[in-house]
């Protein structure tokens, strides 16, 4: 299976708010409730920031945000903070022989 | 606090092997599933593999099934990846994560090179 579709790039300015696709297939992203997203920094680890796609972990802001409709997730970033210039990657479940398939990861530059 | 470090990266020469391991603090290692993650330089992320709490259950990438075996030690708190036959595309920084149906803590991560 091929790697889920993410945009290679988005931006915004500080306080607007940005949306990051993610589309998969009825296979993965549309049969299963489990996308996460998960934010590096350069240099770093990638850092849990959704999961079963809507679900925010202790300790990350609510301005973090994830959805789904059919074969795409999303995650949106509101009041966008010059911190949140990152690469993200989306990741979804996709059954017992795949497996686990993640996003080919979308650069936020915070202008 | 939840600590994975992971060790055994390396230089090593393609068809070459190599074992890495995980060690794994701060929680009950034996409740929980384990995911290995890697990116290779200036790319995106690839799960490799994953093993069940009581090893019972393995699953790996196609590109590394039947060179790669995932395993662990739970009196050791430790998961370990062993790596034959490498290539030049299996290098890339290895991660372990801890696997909750989506991975909520991750290692620093070791970096395999494969290169002669």
């Amino acid at each position: 299976q091929s790697a889920l579709t993410q945009p290679a790039s988005v931006s915004g300015s500080p306080g607007q708010s940005i949306t990051i696709s993610c589309t998969g297939t009825s296979s993965d992203v549309g049969s299963y409730n489990l996308v996460s997203w998960y934010q590096q920094h350069p240099g770093k680890a990638p850092k849990l920031m959704i999961y079963e796609g809507s679900k925010r972990p202790s300790g990350v802001s609510n301005r973090f945000s994830g959805s789904k409709s059919g074969n795409t997730a999303s995650l949106t970033i509101s009041g966008l903070q010059a911190e949140d210039e990152a690469d993200y990657y989306c990741c979804s479940y996709a059954g017992t022989g795949t497996f686990r398939l993640f996003g080919g990861g979308t650069k936020l530059t915070v202008l | 606090q939840v600590q994975l470090v992971e060790s055994g990266g390396g230089l090593v020469k393609p068809g070459g092997s190599l074992r890495l391991s995980c060690a794994a603090s701060g929680f009950t290692f034996s409740d929980y599933y384990m995911s290995w993650i890697r990116q290779a330089p200036g790319k995106g992320l690839e799960w490799v593999s994953y093993i069940s709490s009581s090893s019972t259950y393995t699953n790996y990438a196609d590109s590394v099934k039947g060179r790669f075996t995932i395993s662990r030690d739970n009196a050791k708190k430790s998961l370990y990846l062993q790596m034959n036959s490498l290539r030049a595309e299996d290098t890339a920084v290895y991660y372990c994560a801890r696997d909750v149906n989506s991975f909520d803590y991750w290692g620093q991560g070791t970096l395999v090179t494969v290169s002669s």
